[in-house]
């Protein structure tokens, strides 16, 4: 079965810093796709980047990457320049690519946002 | 196009009552997924159904809790006879078929927060 770790329960960055969250997952599959979404208060999932594991270069959108080590099974969320909006609840997440295609999600990490 | 629609957005139960959640589906899409998320976790999988067929129930206890998802109208989560360990936040999603490396997204709900007193 897949599992998704996200081994830091609570992190915080100083506004218009950088911060890097944190993902490893196992799966014996070579072929799925892996998510970051973001839960604001508000309770609202939103996907903030996907990465396709056959594709070697790192997904960005705007401020967000991420850094995806294959090997070592590892999936981590940089975003730049922090904006007090970016406070939230950030989930990592994975899907196998053929079959059913139910997510797997990791248990979060709180991100403040220090104005 | 209005997104997934969840209702109620909160729901207060006492224990044995039903609760009942309801889930629209963007327009056009044909698969519905429902998620449970205890306090301070992440999302778990119950269920996934495509109009009127269950195609993965591994995730939804086998006793008091069932799912549909008629020809006609939104999806529903049931649950019987509620306890208190039943209290978190239900979500549902949506989307087109997922086939293979689809580039096809998945579209969440806002939740139904059930609370059992």
């Amino acid at each position: 079965a897949q599992t998704v770790t996200q081994s830091q329960p609570e992190m915080s960055v100083q506004e218009a810093e950088t911060v890097t969250l944190s993902c490893t997952y196992d799966t014996s599959e070579s072929d799925y796709y892996l998510f970051w979404y973001k839960q604001p208060p508000s309770r609202q999932m939103i996907l903030v980047i996907r990465q396709e594991a056959y594709k070697q270069q790192n997904a960005t959108e705007n401020r967000f990457s991420v850094n995806f080590q294959k090997a070592a099974k590892s999936f981590s969320l940089k975003i730049s320049d922090s904006q007090l909006g970016d406070a939230a609840m950030y989930f990592c997440a994975y899907r196998f690519n053929f079959g059913n295609e139910k997510l797997t999600f990791g248990t979060g990490t709180r991100l403040t946002i220090i104005p | 196009n209005a997104g997934v629609m969840q209702n109620p957005r909160h729901l207060v139960r006492r224990r044995g009552q039903e609760a009942r959640l309801r889930c629209s589906p963007m327009k056009g899409h044909s698969h519905v997924y429902w998620y449970r998320q205890l306090p301070e976790e992440g999302l778990k999988f119950m269920v996934y159904l495509q109009k009127e067929n269950i195609i993965d129930e591994s995730g939804m206890p086998k006793e008091r809790f069932s799912a549909e998802f008629p020809k006609e109208g939104p999806s529903i989560l049931r649950i019987q006879q509620v306890v208190r360990g039943d209290s978190a936040a239900y979500f549902c999603a949506s989307s087109r078929p997922l086939l293979g490396r689809s580039n096809e997204k998945l579209f969440f709900g806002s939740g139904t927060q059930l609370s059992v007193l």
